[in-house]
């Protein structure tokens, strides 16, 4: 079955401080892998895809890797408005439309 | 603003009753998708169309769920006699199919939150 599982659940760091989110999947065929980020009361906001292993993507102060098995989401000298909760996704090659979402990770960034 | 739209934006309703959501998809998407969330919890799919016609539904969605997409354009999500376990956040989210093996983006809307007393 596939399946997308997310670590920390939580993350609190101060400004400038650089982490890594870690995003696990087990699925059969990667059609693509996707990061989002929701802020409360929102919905998800695109932020990237992913399509192979090796492959990379950067927006700003965020950098998404992609492996054969898990996607890293770098945050590079974060500041507070990007204390978000960042959502991870797999979509199948055996699937046209679902994609399954991990539980995501919180992070706050203190000033 | 030229992103998904969801109406309404909170729904408080009690057991038994009937609630319709809407959603009005970004206009030159062919795809659009129900999800459901609840806390600290990641969105769950339910359904999607591919222009009007239906072509998946989760096992999620029991008998008292139905969709609609009459003309392709938007949707609704009707739940019918709720229960208290269908509170939830409520996204809709839409994409526009590429040829070739490429994944699909979706962009989601702002949700309707759904509380059932």
């Amino acid at each position: 079955e596939d399946q997308v599982t997310q670590s920390p659940e939580a993350l609190r760091l101060q400004e400038g401080e650089s982490s890594s989110l870690n995003c696990s999947y087990t699925v059969s065929g990667l059609r693509g892998l996707f990061w989002y980020r929701q802020d409360p009361g929102k919905g998800p906001e695109f932020l990237f895809t992913l399509y192979s292993a090796g492959e990379e993507k950067e927006k700003e102060r965020l950098k998404a890797t992609l492996t054969k098995k898990e996607s890293f989401l770098h945050i590079t000298a974060p500041k507070p408005e990007d204390s978000a909760t960042y959502l991870c996704a797999v979509q199948a090659r055996s699937s046209a439309s679902k994609i399954i979402f991990g539980s995501g990770t919180r992070l706050s960034i203190r000033p | 603003d030229t992103g998904v739209s969801q109406d309404p934006r909170h729904k408080i309703t009690k057991r038994g009753q009937n609630v319709t959501f809407r959603c009005d998809p970004i206009s030159e998407h062919n795809r659009l998708y129900w999800y459901r969330q609840t806390l600290g919890q990641g969105p769950e799919f339910l359904t999607y169309f591919q222009n009007e016609a239906q072509l998946e539904k989760s096992r999620l969605l029991s008998d008292r769920f139905s969709a609609e997409r009459p003309k392709g354009s938007f949707s609704t999500l009707e739940i019918q006699r709720t229960e208290q376990g269908d509170s939830a956040m409520y996204l809709c989210a839409s994409s526009f199919q590429k040829a070739g093996v490429g994944g699909n983006e979706q962009f989601f809307g702002p949700g309707t939150r759904l509380t059932v007393l």
